[in-house]
């Protein structure tokens, strides 16, 4: 089955303590990318990879760090996350033209006290 | 940059009314078009798409029309089921970057 898959679902955690979100998708896609949804403010982007080694910024990267060493994975990374970073995580995984749809994960509900 | 705005607020109406969702994007070149629905707890689903000007989206009688003279992407469904309750998000990819709306809340009541 053609899936994205995070981990974990829920986390929470305390302040400065680094963590890692994994993502990994079964498509063969070769871009993936991060967004943070808060309410009110809809999904923004926070990095993206169009291919093994190669990310760039989205429109919130400050206080994320992202690497894209396989096709496969793409994790995100707090060094040292807040409380402002208490979010709802979604990894998406698409091919690369612009037309092709982005295949959603199930999301990581990560609470930074 | 990109942008996509999304009408303010939930949507409340009863089964088998018209539904319409207003979208509205800024974007530079050729963007393609997208409408995703989220159900409770879960992630992003895709529900229908338009890659070029006036190109109509369309699934599970949901349609969307593709204007690039009034930058819309307007979504409408003829008559909403309890099952169509879900937020609707708009969103717009190109030059390899994504932008969403805010969504929108769609409750149905029977």
């Amino acid at each position: 089955e053609a899936q994205v898959t995070q981990n974990p679902r829920y986390l929470i955690t305390v302040t400065g303590k680094k963590l890692t979100v994994t993502c990994s998708q079964n498509m063969n896609h070769e871009y993936m990318s991060w967004y943070r949804q808060d309410p009110g403010l809809g999904l923004r982007q926070i990095y993206y990879s169009m291919n093994v080694e190669v990310t760039d910024k989205g429109d919130v990267p400050e206080g994320y760090k992202v690497s894209r060493k396989e096709k496969r994975n793409f994790p995100l990374i707090l060094e040292s996350p807040s409380p402002n970073q208490t979010s709802l995580y979604f990894c998406a995984s698409s091919r690369t033209n612009s037309n092709q749809p982005q295949h959603f994960g199930d999301g990581t509900r990560l609470s930074i006290l | 940059g990109n942008s996509v705005t999304q009408m303010e607020g939930p949507v409340t109406l009863s089964e088998e009314a018209f539904l319409t969702i207003n979208c509205t994007y800024t974007a530079t070149g050729y963007p393609s078009l997208f409408w995703y629905v989220q159900y409770p707890g879960e992630g992003l689903q895709l529900l229908l798409k338009a890659t070029k000007a006036d190109d109509k989206g369309s699934n599970k009688g949901f349609e969307a029309t593709y204007r690039k003279e009034t930058t819309s992407f307007h979504l409408e469904k003829g008559s909403v089921q309890v099952s169509d309750s879900a937020v609707y998000f708009c969103a717009l990819r190109g030059n390899n970057r994504l932008a969403f709306g805010k969504g929108n809340q769609v409750v149905v009541i029977p």
